[in-house]
Protein backbone atom coordinates (compact mmCIF):
# COMPACT_ATOMS: atom_id res chain seq x y z
CA UNK A 1 0.00 0.00 0.00
CA UNK A 2 1.34 3.14 -1.05
CA UNK A 3 1.84 5.62 2.18
CA UNK A 4 2.87 9.11 1.69
CA UNK A 5 4.49 11.26 4.47
CA UNK A 6 5.00 14.80 4.64
CA UNK A 7 6.83 17.01 7.42
CA UNK A 8 6.78 19.05 9.19
CA UNK A 9 2.63 19.29 9.52
CA UNK A 10 2.64 22.53 10.50
CA UNK A 11 5.48 25.50 10.20
CA UNK A 12 4.92 29.09 11.42
CA UNK A 13 8.06 31.49 8.99
CA UNK A 14 8.79 34.71 9.28
CA UNK A 15 9.28 36.75 6.27
CA UNK A 16 12.03 36.55 4.32
CA UNK A 17 13.22 33.19 5.42
CA UNK A 18 13.84 30.00 3.99
CA UNK A 19 12.41 26.94 4.40
CA UNK A 20 12.16 22.87 3.29
CA UNK A 21 8.87 20.60 3.32
CA UNK A 22 9.35 17.06 2.76
CA UNK A 23 7.84 14.33 1.35
CA UNK A 24 8.50 10.96 1.47
CA UNK A 25 6.65 8.05 -0.39
CA UNK A 26 6.78 4.73 0.16
CA UNK A 27 6.42 2.41 -3.01
CA UNK A 28 7.88 3.38 -6.59
CA UNK A 29 6.13 5.78 -8.63
CA UNK A 30 6.90 8.06 -11.68
CA UNK A 31 4.48 11.04 -10.79
CA UNK A 32 4.69 13.43 -8.00
CA UNK A 33 2.47 16.69 -7.45
CA UNK A 34 2.19 19.98 -5.10
CA UNK A 35 -0.65 21.27 -4.71
CA UNK A 36 -1.62 24.73 -2.53
CA UNK A 37 -4.96 25.18 -0.80
CA UNK A 38 -6.00 28.57 1.35
CA UNK A 39 -8.15 27.95 4.05
CA UNK A 40 -12.27 27.46 2.94
CA UNK A 41 -10.76 27.10 -0.71
CA UNK A 42 -10.25 23.89 -3.09
CA UNK A 43 -6.62 23.15 -4.57
CA UNK A 44 -4.88 24.75 -6.70
CA UNK A 45 -1.70 22.68 -8.80
CA UNK A 46 1.58 24.08 -8.25
CA UNK A 47 3.59 21.58 -9.87
CA UNK A 48 3.32 18.02 -11.86
CA UNK A 49 7.26 16.14 -11.32
CA UNK A 50 7.57 13.80 -13.60
CA UNK A 51 10.81 11.81 -13.46
CA UNK A 52 14.05 11.73 -11.12
CA UNK A 53 16.01 15.15 -10.69
CA UNK A 54 13.22 16.91 -11.87
CA UNK A 55 13.19 20.32 -10.65
CA UNK A 56 10.26 23.04 -11.14
CA UNK A 57 10.22 26.31 -9.85
CA UNK A 58 7.70 29.38 -9.80
CA UNK A 59 8.42 32.37 -7.90
CA UNK A 60 9.95 31.96 -4.98
CA UNK A 61 8.54 28.44 -4.98
CA UNK A 62 10.62 25.29 -5.49
CA UNK A 63 10.09 21.80 -6.32
CA UNK A 64 12.18 18.84 -6.55
CA UNK A 65 11.98 14.90 -7.38
CA UNK A 66 14.43 12.04 -6.57
CA UNK A 67 12.64 9.01 -7.21
CA UNK A 68 15.05 6.70 -6.23
CA UNK A 69 15.16 8.48 -3.04
CA UNK A 70 11.46 8.48 -3.09
CA UNK A 71 11.59 12.19 -1.75
CA UNK A 72 10.60 15.33 -2.76
CA UNK A 73 11.11 18.77 -1.30
CA UNK A 74 9.09 21.70 -1.61
CA UNK A 75 11.69 25.15 -1.05
CA UNK A 76 10.13 28.34 0.06
CA UNK A 77 12.84 31.50 -0.66
CA UNK A 78 12.45 34.70 1.29
CA UNK A 79 8.79 33.77 2.33
CA UNK A 80 6.39 36.11 1.74
CA UNK A 81 2.83 36.37 3.73
CA UNK A 82 0.90 35.46 0.78
CA UNK A 83 2.43 32.19 1.14
CA UNK A 84 0.51 31.60 3.86
CA UNK A 85 -1.52 28.14 3.37
CA UNK A 86 -1.74 24.64 3.68
CA UNK A 87 0.71 22.41 1.07
CA UNK A 88 -0.11 19.24 -0.28
CA UNK A 89 2.33 16.55 -1.99
CA UNK A 90 0.26 13.41 -3.90
CA UNK A 91 1.68 10.66 -5.54
CA UNK A 92 0.02 8.54 -8.35
CA UNK A 93 -0.76 4.78 -7.25
CA UNK A 94 -0.42 3.92 -10.44
CA UNK A 95 3.15 2.91 -11.32
CA UNK A 96 3.01 2.82 -15.23
CA UNK A 97 -0.10 1.75 -15.29
CA UNK A 98 -3.26 3.63 -16.56
CA UNK A 99 -4.78 5.04 -13.77
CA UNK A 100 -5.07 8.37 -12.16
CA UNK A 101 -5.48 7.67 -8.50
CA UNK A 102 -3.60 10.35 -5.97
CA UNK A 103 -2.45 9.44 -2.81
CA UNK A 104 -2.32 12.75 -0.76
CA UNK A 105 -0.34 13.25 2.26
CA UNK A 106 -1.84 14.97 5.15
CA UNK A 107 -0.63 18.23 4.19
CA UNK A 108 1.70 21.07 5.59
CA UNK A 109 -0.03 24.10 6.99
CA UNK A 110 2.12 27.12 6.51
CA UNK A 111 1.96 30.42 8.24
CA UNK A 112 4.14 33.11 7.93
CA UNK A 113 4.99 36.10 10.04
CA UNK A 114 5.48 39.63 9.65
CA UNK B 1 -12.89 27.13 -19.56
CA UNK B 2 -15.10 27.77 -16.37
CA UNK B 3 -13.14 24.72 -15.03
CA UNK B 4 -14.95 22.22 -12.87
CA UNK B 5 -18.10 22.83 -11.40
CA UNK B 6 -19.40 21.42 -8.79
CA UNK B 7 -23.43 22.25 -6.85
CA UNK B 8 -24.43 22.94 -4.41
CA UNK B 9 -21.61 24.73 -2.26
CA UNK B 10 -23.16 24.03 0.85
CA UNK B 11 -25.67 21.62 1.59
CA UNK B 12 -27.36 21.81 5.57
CA UNK B 13 -29.53 18.36 6.26
CA UNK B 14 -30.46 16.15 8.91
CA UNK B 15 -29.42 13.03 9.67
CA UNK B 16 -31.89 10.42 7.66
CA UNK B 17 -32.23 11.98 4.46
CA UNK B 18 -30.83 11.77 0.89
CA UNK B 19 -28.19 14.09 0.07
CA UNK B 20 -27.16 13.97 -3.59
CA UNK B 21 -23.90 16.17 -4.73
CA UNK B 22 -23.25 17.07 -8.09
CA UNK B 23 -20.03 17.60 -10.56
CA UNK B 24 -19.25 19.01 -13.70
CA UNK B 25 -15.98 18.09 -14.85
CA UNK B 26 -13.94 20.19 -17.78
CA UNK B 27 -14.50 19.32 -21.02
CA UNK B 28 -12.40 16.65 -22.49
CA UNK B 29 -11.01 15.04 -19.22
CA UNK B 30 -10.90 11.49 -19.62
CA UNK B 31 -11.10 10.94 -15.53
CA UNK B 32 -13.33 12.56 -12.85
CA UNK B 33 -12.60 11.65 -9.08
CA UNK B 34 -14.42 12.48 -5.75
CA UNK B 35 -12.82 13.11 -2.59
CA UNK B 36 -14.04 13.68 1.01
CA UNK B 37 -11.73 15.86 3.28
CA UNK B 38 -11.83 16.34 6.68
CA UNK B 39 -9.84 17.47 9.84
CA UNK B 40 -9.88 13.72 11.14
CA UNK B 41 -9.17 12.07 8.20
CA UNK B 42 -7.33 14.75 5.32
CA UNK B 43 -8.03 14.05 1.40
CA UNK B 44 -9.63 10.66 0.89
CA UNK B 45 -10.63 9.36 -2.10
CA UNK B 46 -13.83 7.67 -2.29
CA UNK B 47 -14.23 6.55 -6.45
CA UNK B 48 -12.87 7.63 -9.32
CA UNK B 49 -14.10 7.16 -13.13
CA UNK B 50 -12.27 6.69 -16.62
CA UNK B 51 -14.61 7.32 -19.27
CA UNK B 52 -17.73 7.47 -17.46
CA UNK B 53 -16.84 3.75 -16.14
CA UNK B 54 -15.80 3.60 -12.50
CA UNK B 55 -12.58 2.27 -11.73
CA UNK B 56 -12.09 1.82 -8.05
CA UNK B 57 -14.52 2.76 -5.56
CA UNK B 58 -12.73 0.86 -2.70
CA UNK B 59 -12.75 4.49 -0.78
CA UNK B 60 -16.61 4.48 -0.52
CA UNK B 61 -17.10 4.31 3.21
CA UNK B 62 -20.41 2.00 2.50
CA UNK B 63 -23.15 1.10 1.20
CA UNK B 64 -24.92 4.44 2.01
CA UNK B 65 -22.86 5.96 -1.01
CA UNK B 66 -22.95 5.53 -4.08
CA UNK B 67 -21.96 7.46 -7.30
CA UNK B 68 -22.92 7.67 -11.28
CA UNK B 69 -21.59 8.95 -14.45
CA UNK B 70 -23.91 8.90 -16.70
CA UNK B 71 -22.28 10.80 -19.43
CA UNK B 72 -18.92 12.71 -19.72
CA UNK B 73 -20.19 15.55 -18.32
CA UNK B 74 -21.90 15.03 -15.47
CA UNK B 75 -21.39 12.97 -12.64
CA UNK B 76 -23.39 12.56 -8.82
CA UNK B 77 -22.33 11.52 -5.20
CA UNK B 78 -25.49 10.33 -3.37
CA UNK B 79 -25.51 9.44 0.33
CA UNK B 80 -28.97 7.81 1.16
CA UNK B 81 -29.65 8.04 4.54
CA UNK B 82 -26.94 10.65 5.59
CA UNK B 83 -25.27 10.51 9.04
CA UNK B 84 -23.59 13.38 11.06
CA UNK B 85 -20.33 11.53 10.17
CA UNK B 86 -20.89 12.14 6.82
CA UNK B 87 -20.13 16.15 7.16
CA UNK B 88 -17.11 17.03 5.06
CA UNK B 89 -16.07 18.60 2.15
CA UNK B 90 -16.33 16.93 -1.04
CA UNK B 91 -14.64 17.57 -3.96
CA UNK B 92 -15.01 16.71 -7.34
CA UNK B 93 -12.02 16.28 -9.58
CA UNK B 94 -11.16 16.07 -13.38
CA UNK B 95 -8.13 15.15 -15.44
CA UNK B 96 -6.68 14.50 -18.77
CA UNK B 97 -5.26 11.12 -19.21
CA UNK B 98 -2.74 10.52 -16.48
CA UNK B 99 -1.90 13.53 -15.27
CA UNK B 100 -2.34 16.24 -12.73
CA UNK B 101 -5.87 16.57 -11.23
CA UNK B 102 -7.93 20.06 -11.43
CA UNK B 103 -10.34 20.25 -8.66
CA UNK B 104 -13.93 21.65 -8.02
CA UNK B 105 -14.36 24.63 -5.45
CA UNK B 106 -16.27 21.67 -3.00
CA UNK B 107 -19.53 21.13 -1.89
CA UNK B 108 -19.88 21.86 2.11
CA UNK B 109 -21.90 19.13 3.71
CA UNK B 110 -23.63 19.34 7.20
CA UNK B 111 -25.01 17.17 8.59
CA UNK B 112 -27.29 17.53 11.68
Amino acid sequence: ELKVEQNPLFLSMQEGKNYTIYCNYSTTSDRLYWYRQDPGKSLESLFVLLSNGAVKQEGRLMASLDTKARLSTLHITAAVHDLSATYFCAVDGAYGGSQGNLIFGKGTKLSVKP
Amino acid sequence: DAGVIQSPRHEVTEMGQEVTLRCKPISGHDYLFWYRQTMMRGLELLIYFNNNVPIDDSGMPEDRFSAKMPNASFSTLKIQPSEPRDSAVYFCASSPKRYEQYFGPGTRLTVT
